[in-house]
This record gives C-alpha cells, sequence and structure tokens, in this order.
C-alpha cells in the first residue's frame, strides 16, 4: 500500500460530461503529481501541485483543471469529455518538491467515455 | 518528444536467470533516475533509484546502472522470479523535481 488514494475506482460517463477525480497523498507529502495513461501508452505528466500552489503543467488539455487544496488533497477536474479522454488516471505524491524523493502513486482511477 | 525511451516492449526470461531491462534517456540535465513496477489494476510501485553522482545503486535482487556518457540506465534483476512478471518502467527528473518523465515500459515475464 503506498498510502496515496484515489477515488472513484473505475468511472464511466458519456461524452460531454464534466467529472472530478480526487487524490489524498501520502500523509506528510507536500507535493501531488496527476498522470494519463492511455491504451498501449506510458504515463503522460498532466501537471503538479506543491502546498497548494501549481508548480508544472505538462500536456495537460485546457478542458483538464486541477487543484490542491489546504488539507493537501487533489481533484483533477475533466469537462466535455471526448471519447479519447478514455485511459487510466494516476495520482502520486512524493515528500517534497526538489532533490531525490521518488513519487508514490495510488492504484488509479479508470475513466470509460461512451 | 519521448525524452526517456525504452525499446524492448517485452522480455522473457527463465526462472533464475537475470533479467535486464534497458532506458535511455536524451535530457542532460535528468540527474535522478528510477525504477518501477506495475501489475495490472494497480499503480506503479517504485523498486531503487539511482543519483548521477552514482553509477551504481544495488537493492536485494535489483540492481539499477547509470552511464551518463551514453545516456543509459539498465535495471538488473538476479535471480529472476515469476513474481517479477510486470510491466517495469523507467523514470528521470531533474534536480527541481517538478516533473517525472516514465518512458512506456517494458513488459517482463519470467517462466517458471
Amino acid at each position: 500500500d503506498s498510502g496515496v488514494t484515489q477515488t472513484p475506482k473505475h468511472l464511466i460517463t458519456a461524452t460531454g460530461q464534466r467529472v472530478t477525480l480526487r487524490c489524498s497523498p501520502r500523509s506528510g507529502d507536500l507535493s501531488v503529481y496527476w498522470y494519463q495513461q492511455s491504451l498501449d501508452q506510458g504515463l503522460q505528466f498532466l501537471i503538479q501541485y506543491y502546498n497548494g500552489e501549481e508548480r508544472a503543467k505538462g500536456n495537460i488539455l485546457e478542458r483538464f483543471s486541477a487543484q490542491q487544496f489546504p488539507d493537501l488533497h487533489s481533484e483533477l477536474n475533466l469537462s466535455s469529455l471526448e471519447l479519447g479522454d478514455s485511459a487510466l488516471y494516476f495520482c502520486a505524491s512524493n515528500s517534497y518538491m526538489g532533490g531525490n524523493s521518488p513519487l508514490h502513486f495510488g492504484n488509479g482511477t479508470r475513466l470509460t467515455v461512451t | 518528444d519521448q525524452q526517456v525511451k525504452q525499446n524492448s516492449p517485452s522480455l522473457s526470461v527463465q526462472e533464475g536467470r537475470i533479467s535486464i531491462l534497458n532506458c535511455d534517456y536524451t535530457n542532460s540535465m535528468f540527474d535522478y533516475f528510477l525504477w518501477y513496477k506495475k501489475y495490472p489494476a494497480e499503480g506503479p510501485t517504485f523498486l531503487i533509484s539511482i543519483s548521477s553522482i552514482k553509477d551504481k545503486n544495488e537493492d536485494g535482487r535489483f540492481t539499477v546502472f547509470l552511464n551518463k556518457s551514453a545516456k543509459h540506465l539498465s535495471l538488473h534483476i538476479v535471480p529472476s522470479q515469476p513474481g517479477d512478471s510486470a510491466v517495469y518502467f523507467c523514470a528521470a527528473s531533474d534536480l527541481i523535481g517538478n516533473q517525472f518523465y516514465f518512458g512506456t515500459g517494458t513488459s517482463l515475464t519470467v517462466i517458471p
């Protein structure tokens, strides 16, 4: 158990809808990262937060947004969903920004857009 | 642009033998390298890491080697066990650690 909790585990929704994925980092971790893994693809970095502030952005679509709350949990909001958004979405956390600290991953949310 | 590459999508090894998984990177600013193991329906699990000041790091059956001049790292698993069958991802980050770049993974099958 990595200590990173993601909910829900599965989500099935229709095109055009909006969903929210939730992540609770490991106790004590201040950084949260979001990744997308599509079929047969690697892990694509979406966005990183550190102690409530956005620190880095990757290949995140404008339809997607995220935030980290004062209690350090994070939410990834996906709107105007398209079929191609179907993927596994992983959240990861580590203890601090900078230096050598491995990411610890949750078990992901599998999103299916029909 | 894929900054971390794993060119072998799959690898099969007999139980008890050595498994060698390879990874190449392009960004000379990377200074921290990691290997993750992933089972189906689970998130990636951290295995072992190495910083750029070292060329080898060992943890039990797992050893990571780093060749900075060739921008290449490898993971050795000795001896391989059936429970090692999983997808292995290599990853890299720079000093700031804002982003971790992942390879596309190598699926390892250890044959009993």
